[in-house]
This record gives C-alpha cells, structure tokens and sequence, in this order.
C-alpha cells in the first residue's frame, strides 16, 4: 500500500531554468491537487485535478506554471524560467470522490517537493 | 469566503505540560475542520478532523480538539506533551466551491517540546 508520492523531493536549479515535478496519487484516489508553501507560511493553493481534467486554478499559478495530468493518474507540474521567488515546497494532494473522505475534504499529502532557486 | 487564523506561530511547553493550540475560523457554511501536523522536510499528516458529528473529536497521537460555534473555534490540546510531539501544526477549514471541498490552511504552529 504506498501513499501518495514525489520527485524529486529536492530541486536546486539556476533563476531562468525550467524545472519538472512529478506527482503519484494513491492509486484509487481521482482527485489531485498541487499546493505550494513558503517559509512560515501554510500550504496555498495552486490547482486541482479530477481525473484529467484541471477544473481550478489558483491566481498564484502565473502563466510560467503548467500542471497536467494526461491519463488521470500521475501528475506533473512545471516551472519555465524560475525565479527566486518561486523557491518554496510543492505539495501533492489526492483524494477520493466517493465515499466520506470527498465531502469533507480531507487530503492526503506526498512528502512535497523542495525547490531552491540561486 | 473561508479562512483560519492559528494565534501564536511558536509555542514552548515543558515535557509533560499541557499543549494548547489555538485556531479560530470564519466560514460562511457549517464548516469541516482538521489539524495538521508537519514534521521537518515531510508532507502533511491529518491528525484528526470535524466533521459535524460529536463536537470533541480525537485523533491520533493523544490529540483532540472541540469544535465551538459560538467561538468560532477549533483548538488542539494534548494533556502531556511528548518530545515526539516537537513538529507543526496547521489548522484547515474546508468548504463546497464549485462541486468541491476547497480547503484553506492557517499559517501553522511550531510546538517545541522542551526536556
């Protein structure tokens, strides 16, 4: 039984590199999202799967961010030319539509993915 | 529109001590409510959640927390703080937009647990 999953877990790229994070939901889940979050600061979010269709989007998510999800199963979020501001964890979220777990809310999180921007 | 403000973004307590975190929300709907908690460099963890059912739920770990209307409340105790228990924490309020539950976090809490 594995949870949910990211790679890479750190990034160290150079301002005005594209860098690529890939998320795997658990299995069963049909619901992903991707949050970001800087030091001090609470999980924000970015932008939200169910199956392959992105239905939201955070204004956070500038047009240098893409997020697909092709198959409904594994996801990827890319940043062209990244800035230092973009240094921050992203994290992967996935839930379930069915059940109790969608009409609450409730996420399960990947232990994120650290970006570090020189 | 929702939101969560977690009071005091360091908290100290003695080995053994009571731990006492506090949230309050705001929310325009009967809300659903969760702690979180974050160990270093790790993702996040529910450690309990409300969900309109009893008002004083239990999670994990030795935690609880009561959901108070009238205060707009949700705040994390543990009766006796554990060196394990040194991590932080993030409240989160979760409510229906556009067909799904959007959930919003609070800044969090570092508890540090002192020997």
């Amino acid at each position: 039984d594995t949870g949910v999953s990211q790679d890479p877990r750190h990034k160290i790229t150079k301002r005005g590199q594209n860098v690529t994070f890939r998320c795997d939901p658990i299995s069963e889940h049909n619901r992903l999202y991707w949050y970001r979050q800087t030091l001090g600061q609470g999980p924000e979010f970015l932008t939200y799967f169910q199956n392959e269709a992105q239905l939201e989007k955070s204004r956070l998510l500038s047009d240098r961010f893409s997020a697909e999800r092709p198959k409904g199963s594994f996801s990827t979020l890319e940043i062209q030319r990244t800035e230092q501001g973009d240094s921050a964890m992203y994290l992967c979220a996935s839930s379930l539509a069915g059940g109790t777990a969608i009409y609450t809310g409730e996420l399960f999180f990947g232990e994120g993915s650290r970006l570090t921007v020189l | 529109a929702q939101s969560v403000t977690q009071l005091g973004s360091h908290v100290s307590v003695s080995e053994g001590a009571l731990v006492l975190l506090r949230c309050n929300y705001s929310s325009s709907v009967p809300p659903y409510l969760f702690w979180y908690v974050q160990y270093p460099n790790q993702g996040l963890q529910l450690l309990l959640k409300y969900t309109s059912a009893a008002t004083l739920v239990k999670g994990i770990n030795g935690f609880e927390a009561e959901f108070k209307k009238s205060e707009t409340s949700f705040h994390l105790t543990k009766p006796s703080a554990h060196m394990s228990d040194a991590a932080e924490y993030f409240c989160a309020v979760s409510e229906n937009s556009g067909g799904y539950q959007k959930v919003t976090f609070g800044i969090g809490t570092k508890l540090q647990v002192i020997p």
